[in-house]
């Protein structure tokens, strides 16, 4: 069955533009994280939707990160003015989410490379 | 705030051998544990979980076990192929929530 999907796989933009990254989650999961990897370090959560709940920004790094999400399908995470230090892979993962059973495990996208000059 | 921490950060071993992948977290009222696999330029694949209620899972030659009292999970390898290759990363959450991950241990099993 189809797994998560996102794209583009790489992005190489400019400092000072911005860029938007999209995630398909798995089809029936009400749960859609974003996470960030950099290079040389571990996963940082970004930002979690789980149904019609208002999201868990927590862990966005700045005004400049925002994300939305279409009922319980496509996620667009978007970068604003983006600098240098965004340079990173993006990885969306879905779940099916509370309530179900093994609703908690996370399945994961294969990420979108973003490289900013 | 919740750390997971992955002993060693790297492991070379030669082909055949059983081997085991360490994770410890900070704080104990965990809700499930992840482990994942990374492949150089790719992203995760969920490799086993351990709900909170659990004390280990198996799936072919690999086992994972869960010591929510000692704060510590274990990855174990059996008979390690040159394809076992990859990061492995240990991930935690108190619920229903995002997880928090390890930095990974960097396997390499020599052929």
């Amino acid at each position: 069955g189809a797994g998560v999907s996102q794209s583009p796989s790489n992005k190489v933009t400019e400092k000072g533009k911005d860029v938007e990254l999209r995630c398909d989650p798995i089809s029936g999961h009400t749960a859609l994280y974003w996470y960030r990897q950099r290079l040389g370090q571990g996963l940082e959560f970004l930002i979690y939707f789980q149904g019609n709940s208002a999201p868990d920004k927590s862990g966005l790094p700045s005004d400049r990160f925002s994300a939305e999400r279409t009922g319980e399908s496509v996620s667009t995470l978007t970068i604003q003015r983006t600098q240098q230090e965004d340079s990173a892979v993006y990885l969306c993962a879905s779940s099916l989410g509370l309530g179900q059973p093994g609703g908690n495990e996370q399945f994961f996208g294969p990420g979108t490379r973003l490289t900013v000059l | 705030k919740q750390e997971v921490t992955q002993i060693p950060a790297a492991l070379s071993v030669p082909e055949g051998e059983n081997l085991v992948l360490n994770c410890s977290f900070t704080d104990s009222a965990i809700y499930n544990l992840q482990w994942f696999r990374q492949d150089p330029g790719k992203g995760l694949t969920s490799l086993l979980l351990i709900q909170s209620s659990q004390r280990e899972q198996t799936s072919g030659r690999l086992n994972a076990s869960l010591d929510k009292s000692s704060g510590r999970s274990t990855l174990y390898i059996a008979a390690s192929q040159p394809g076992d290759s990859a990061t492995y990363l240990c991930a935690q959450s108190p619920g229903n929530t995002p997880l928090v991950f390890g930095k990974g241990t960097r396997l390499s099993v020599i052929a």
